[in-house]
C-alpha cells in the first residue's frame, strides 16, 4: 500500500518569511496529492491540491510542486501570517478519476508563525 | 449548507462497551470514509465505502465494524471498546464524479475509553 512521509514535524517561522513542508510517497501510481490545514480543535480543510499531470499549482500565497520522478511533493507558503499557524497534512491516492480516494496521510507538520 | 455531520461530538465510554459513531452528509457524495487521528500519527484509514453495497477495510480495521445504511449515512462501531481506541475520529466524504477533488471532513468525534 501507499506510504507517505512528511517533514518536518514542527516548523517555526517569523511572520513574513516563507515556509516549506515536504512529503514523499511510495506508490508511483498515485495521481492525486492534496494538502489539508487543521486549526486547533477543528476539522482538516483542503487548502490546495495537485494532480499528477501538473508539476506546479499556485493559489495566492500557497503553492504546491510535484516531482513524479523523485516521488515527492512540497507545500510552499509565502509571506506567512499568524493565521497560517496550524497543523498541515499532505496526502496521496490513486483513483482512475484522479480524485480523492482512500487518501494516505502524512503524519503532519505543526507550523508556528511568530511575530 | 451541505455538510458532513458527526454524532456524538464527544463520548466517554468504559472498556468492553459497544459504541456507535454516526456520520451523515448532505453533499450528495458517493464515497464515505472513517479515519482516526492520533497525535504524531496523522490520520489513518479504518474503513471506506464507495457506495451502499461496497464496504472495504482500511489499514487499521481490527476492532471496528461499519454500516452504510444509505448513501448519506455511514456508521462506525466499536464492538468492545478498549483504551487504545481513544482517539479523534473523523468521517469524510468525496465525490467520484469529478465535481470536486478533495475530501470533506466532519467535525470529528472525540472518543475516550476508560
Amino acid at each position: 500500500g501507499e506510504n507517505v512521509e512528511q517533514h518536518p514535524s514542527t516548523l517555526s517561522v517569523q511572520e513574513g518569511d516563507s515556509a516549506v513542508i515536504k512529503c514523499t510517497y511510495s506508490d508511483s501510481a498515485s495521481n492525486y496529492f492534496p494538502w489539508y490545514k487543521q486549526e486547533l480543535g477543528k476539522r482538516p480543510q483542503l487548502i490546495i491540491d495537485i494532480r499528477s499531470n501538473v508539476g506546479e499549482k499556485k493559489d495566492q500565497r500557497i503553492a504546491v510542486t510535484l516531482n513524479k520522478t523523485a516521488k515527492h511533493f512540497s507545500l510552499h507558503i509565502t509571506e506567512t501570517q499568524p493565521e497560517d499557524s496550524a497543523v498541515y497534512f499532505c496526502a496521496a491516492s490513486y483513483d482512475r478519476t484522479g480524485t480523492a480516494s482512500k487518501l494516505t496521510f502524512g503524519t503532519g507538520t505543526r507550523l508556528q508563525v511568530t511575530l | 449548507d451541505a455538510d458532513v455531520t458527526q454524532t456524538p461530538r464527544n463520548r466517554i465510554t468504559k472498556t468492553g462497551k459497544r459504541i456507535m459513531l454516526e456520520c451523515s452528509q448532505t453533499k450528495g457524495h458517493d464515497r464515505m470514509y472513517w479515519y482516526r487521528q492520533d497525535p504524531g500519527l496523522g490520520l489513518r484509514l479504518i474503513y471506506y465505502s464507495f457506495d451502499v453495497k461496497d464496504i472495504n477495510k482500511g489499514e487499521i480495521s481490527d476492532g471496528y465494524s461499519v454500516s452504510r445504511q444509505a448513501q448519506a449515512k455511514f456508521s462506525l462501531s466499536l464492538e468492545s471498546a478498549i483504551p487504545n481506541q481513544t482517539a479523534l475520529y473523523f468521517c469524510a466524504t468525496s465525490d467520484s464524479s469529478g465535481g470536486g477533488y478533495g475530501y470533506t471532513f466532519g467535525s470529528g468525534t472525540r472518543l475516550t475509553v476508560v
